[in-house]
């Protein structure tokens, strides 16, 4: 079974411009979550998504980040303009729901890591 | 709101030696608990999860943790440390409602 995938891995890009990470979930999970991991923290909760539904954003900077989801399985994050400050890991984790659980193991993808120049 | 802490910046051990990590949590209900490792340029895989049941939960690499309420504690123990267990161990707590928080985390060194 196929993990995670997130592309590019690294991306190197100066102050002001766009960007956008792309992640591909585990074949049949149907919860999506995007994640900021800064220089020695633990990964920060942006999004999750259940299939199309952002159902929980409020960690995400909306004047600048977006996201979609639009057929319920890749997802896109952007950031438009970027900040020095935005330079961190950004991973993407799956998950399935199942026995009417709200709660279940999430799986990583290995993350982009973003630096802004 | 959830809260996480790991109490312990960086460890070192020497191998072969016990190994324990500390973990406690701040929230109202009981909570899903998890253990996670990073090692440098990967992804978090899953240790071991508590969802309910028994305290003592076992996971791979031959990890296990102890869910402890009255003490709001889910501490990470190995009998013997390898030294291919170096890297960073992360715990996280997720609510009933599906809500991720995740400690600092704990870098592990182990000696030769």
């Amino acid at each position: 079974e196929a993990g995670v995938v997130q592309s590019p891995r690294y991306k190197i890009i100066e102050k002001k411009q766009p960007v956008a990470f792309w992640c591909n979930p585990i074949s049949g999970h149907n919860t999506l979550y995007w994640y900021r991991q800064n220089l020695g923290q633990g990964p920060e909760l942006l999004i999750r998504y259940e299939n199309e539904e952002a159902v929980d954003d409020s960690q995400l900077p909306k004047d600048r980040f977006s996201a979609e989801r639009l057929k319920g399985v890749d997802s896109t994050l952007k950031i438009q303009p970027a900040e020095l400050g935005d330079s961190a890991v950004y991973l993407c984790a799956s998950s399935s729901r199942g026995q009417g659980r709200m709660v279940e193991t999430q799986y990583f993808g290995p993350g982009t890591r973003l630096l802004v120049l | 709101a959830q809260s996480v802490t790991q109490p312990d910046i960086h460890i070192t051990v020497s191998e072969g030696a016990s190994l324990e990590l500390r973990c406690n949590y701040s929230y109202g209900a009981t909570p899903y608990l998890f253990w996670y490792v990073q090692s440098p340029g990967q992804g978090l895989q899953l240790l071991l999860k508590y969802f309910s049941g028994d305290t003592l939960v076992q996971g791979i690499k031959g990890f296990e943790a102890e869910f402890k309420r009255s003490q709001s504690s889910f501490n990470l123990r190995k009998p013997s440390v390898h030294w291919s267990d170096a890297a960073e161990y992360f715990c996280a707590v997720v609510t009933n409602a599906g809500k991720s928080t995740f400690g600092d985390g704990t870098t592990l060194t182990v000696k030769p």
